[in-house]
């Protein structure tokens, strides 16, 4: 079975410093990765996701992750924090082969601080 | 091109009454997910069509929860009776028919149901 976990359920930064919200998996086969943000009043919208071939992955708004398989982890950043990249943020992970089930970590809020 | 639209957007019922969530999906999408994510939870996988059939239920919590998609396009997810523990947001999302890779999943804006 797969699993994310995310570190950390409320994440504050200043606006212009590093973004870095963390993200762990659990697959037991390789897996696809995934990053969602849902802005208030809005659905899930796919930031990047990481489907074995490159493991640096660059998505929309500025955001990237990087796929470390010798410490499964997934971690999103992005250099400069704007004051529109406050909204929750889910890591998430599908079983790679066309299996689609969506494994959902329980999501960051991320603020940015003026 | 319309994105995934769900109706109503928010739903304040009492235990025991029916509910009925919509999900309109995008045109032309064969697949169409249910997801749910009681709060301060990960948001949990429910079930997944293909067309009109379900692929999936595994996620489903109760028989007091029925999907429905007749014709294969727009869903329907009933809660009978309604208990507290139901409340949260619920998630649909379509995707085109999947093959050996993934296909994008596209979400919707959700439901919010309030069971008091």
């Amino acid at each position: 079975a797969q699993s994310v976990t995310q570190l950390g359920s409320h994440v504050s930064v200043s606006e212009g410093a590093l973004v870095l919200l963390r993200c762990n998996y659990s697959s037991s086969v390789p897996p696809y990765l995934f990053w969602y943000v849902q802005y208030p009043n809005q659905g899930l919208q796919l930031l990047l996701k990481y489907t074995s071939a490159a493991t640096l992955v660059k998505g929309i708004n500025g955001f990237e992750a990087e796929f470390k398989k010798s410490e499964t982890s997934f971690h999103l950043t992005k250099p400069s924090a704007h004051m529109s990249d406050a909204a929750e943020y889910f890591c998430a992970v599908i079983r790679s082969g066309g299996y689609q089930k969506v494994t959902f970590g329980t999501g960051t809020k991320l603020q940015v601080i003026p | 091109e319309a994105g995934v639209t769900q109706f109503p957007s928010h739903s304040v019922i009492e235990k025991g009454q029916t509910v009925t969530l919509r999900c309109d999906p995008i045109s032309g999408h064969d697949n169409l997910y249910w997801y749910r994510r009681v709060m301060g939870k990960e948001i949990k996988f429910l079930l997944h069509f293909v067309k009109e059939s379900k692929q999936d239920e595994s996620g489903m919590p109760n028989n007091r929860f029925l999907a429905e998609r007749t014709g294969g396009t727009y869903s329907t997810l009933k809660v009978q009776p309604a208990e507290l523990e139901d409340s949260g947001v619920y998630f649909c999302a379509s995707s085109h028919q999947p093959g050996t890779t993934y296909n994008e999943q596209f979400f919707g804006p959700g439901t919010r149901l309030t069971v008091l």
